[in-house]
């Protein structure tokens, strides 16, 4: 596996189910990101880890609850989400320090809440 | 407050025409710009980027891109469009510090005619 891997690609879920996101990443990065990409609206930063610490919350609801138990990996948990939380959600990662080299995406999962 | 406009949300050129995507950013100093590509149901494909030095910079897929500070944008060009180009097309600004960040324009949607 190359690059950054998310699981799954496409998941329906109901409004109170709970499920997860995965995010892998191979590239030896130390910086993980959340983003979520809703239709005719601009790409919304969630979550940011560096180091496996949160370094930013963009005041993201709490029933979207990141988790990084390391550099490589990335979740996000969800429960009881709303019809508007349909959306694709991006993971990318990063490296910190020294030149920085822009964002390396991942797939997505297109998410669909019921 | 740092930002970036794409003031064009769609576009449309025929196959063979060249194209150019619009890109103007707000910042008090050089930021780090960066241009994604995303196809349909996929994640973000970076194209190319810009640190410093020659403000004509190349990248992936024949596409290349012009800095000019006077103006504060960084324009995509392609000489000849390929049908493979339909795509939605996304500018981003960054800048180091603590974690790098990115912010992204709210892309450019290109259709491509036969």
């Amino acid at each position: 596996e190359t690059g950054v891997t998310q699981t799954p690609r496409h998941l329906v879920m109901g409004m109170t189910n709970k499920k997860s996101l995965k995010c892998e990443q191979h590239l030896g990065h130390n910086a993980m990101y959340w983003y979520k990409q809703s239709a005719k609206k601009p790409l919304e930063l969630m979550f940011v880890y560096n180091f496996k610490e949160q370094t930013e919350n963009n005041s993201v609801p709490s029933r979207f609850s990141p988790e990084c138990p390391n550099s490589s990996h990335l979740f996000l948990h969800l429960h009881t989400l709303q019809p508007e939380d349909s959306a694709l959600y991006l993971c990318a990662s990063s490296q910190e320090g020294g030149q920085f080299e822009g964002y390396t995406f991942g797939s997505g999962t297109r998410l669909t809440v019921v | 407050a740092q930002s970036v406009t794409q003031p064009d949300i769609h576009i449309t050129v025929s196959e063979g025409a060249s194209l150019e995507l619009r890109c103007n950013y707000s910042y008090g100093a050089t930021p780090y710009l960066f241009w994604y590509v995303q196809s349909p149901g996929q994640g973000l494909q970076l194209l190319l980027k810009y640190f410093s030095g020659d403000t004509l910079v190349q990248g992936i897929k024949g596409f290349e891109a012009e800095f000019k500070r006077s103006q504060s944008s960084f324009n995509l060009r392609k000489p000849s469009v390929h049908w493979s180009d339909a795509a939605e097309y996304f500018c981003a600004v960054g800048w180091g510090g603590a974690t790098n960040k990115l912010i992204f324009g709210t892309g450019t949607l290109l259709a491509v005619q036969p």
